[in-house]
């Protein structure tokens, strides 16, 4: 069975420019996360997607940050535009629904900002 | 605010000791799960812990969970130079949210 993947695995763009992370989650997982690590801190969640819909938004930092799961597979989070504190590394994690959520983490997006 | 602390941050040891690693966390949950993560490689899940008092081993690395004392440890036994990575803690809060609360993590090196 595949990972979760995420797409790309570093990305460095200058202040202004717009970045788009993907994640594509384990085939028949429905639930579906972002989190970010900022460089020296912890990692804190973003939002929560079951199937399509987002269950969960809470962690989102502010409308410059756009997530979408188009048909309930994978995800885009789209960051415009780009500031210097949005670098760092997101995660992607997908479960099973109703699987005492044990979640199955991507090995990240290193993201930089210049 | 919902808080997960584990310590050491950072813990440097010979081939052969043992050492824990504390979790401790500030809201009701009896979900709490262990990861490890190598540089530039995804969180790889080690432990799941159910209920209080749950016990888990594999290999050299055992978790156990306290629910009462909102408590998690990962003791290692007998390290070896393979163990050397980054040690995570996440809580489930009991909110139902199913987003997890990641402690700082532990880096860990064993050194031969």
């Amino acid at each position: 069975e595949a990972g979760v993947t995420q797409f790309p695995s570093h990305s460095v763009i200058e202040k202004g420019q717009t970045v788009t992370l993907r994640c594509d989650p384990i085939s028949g997982h429905d639930n579906l996360y972002w989190y970010r690590r900022v460089m020296g801190k912890e990692i804190k969640f973003l939002l929560h997607f079951v199937k399509e819909s987002k269950q969960d938004e809470s962690g989102m930092p502010n409308n410059r940050f756009l997530a979408e799961r188009t048909g309930g597979t994978y995800s885009t989070l789209k960051v415009q535009p780009a500031e210097l504190e949005d670098s760092g590394v997101y995660f992607c994690a997908s479960s099973r629904l109703g699987a005492y959520n044990e979640q199955f983490f991507g090995p990240g997006t290193r993201l930089t900002v210049l | 605010e919902l808080k997960v602390e584990q310590n050491p941050l950072f813990l440097s040891m010979q081939e052969g000791k043992n050492y824990t690693i504390y979790c401790n966390y500030s809201t009701t949950s009896d979900r709490l799960y262990w990861y490890r993560q190598d540089p530039g490689k995804s969180l790889e899940s080690l432990f799941v812990l159910l209920s209080n008092g749950a016990v888990k081993q594999e290999g050299r690395l055992m978790a156990s969970l306290d629910t009462k004392a909102r408590l998690s440890t990962l003791h290692i036994t007998a390290a070896v130079h393979d163990l050397s990575a980054t040690y995570f803690c996440a809580v489930d809060p009991d909110s139902g949210t199913y987003k997890y609360i990641f402690g700082t993590g532990t880096r860990l090196k064993v050194l031969a």
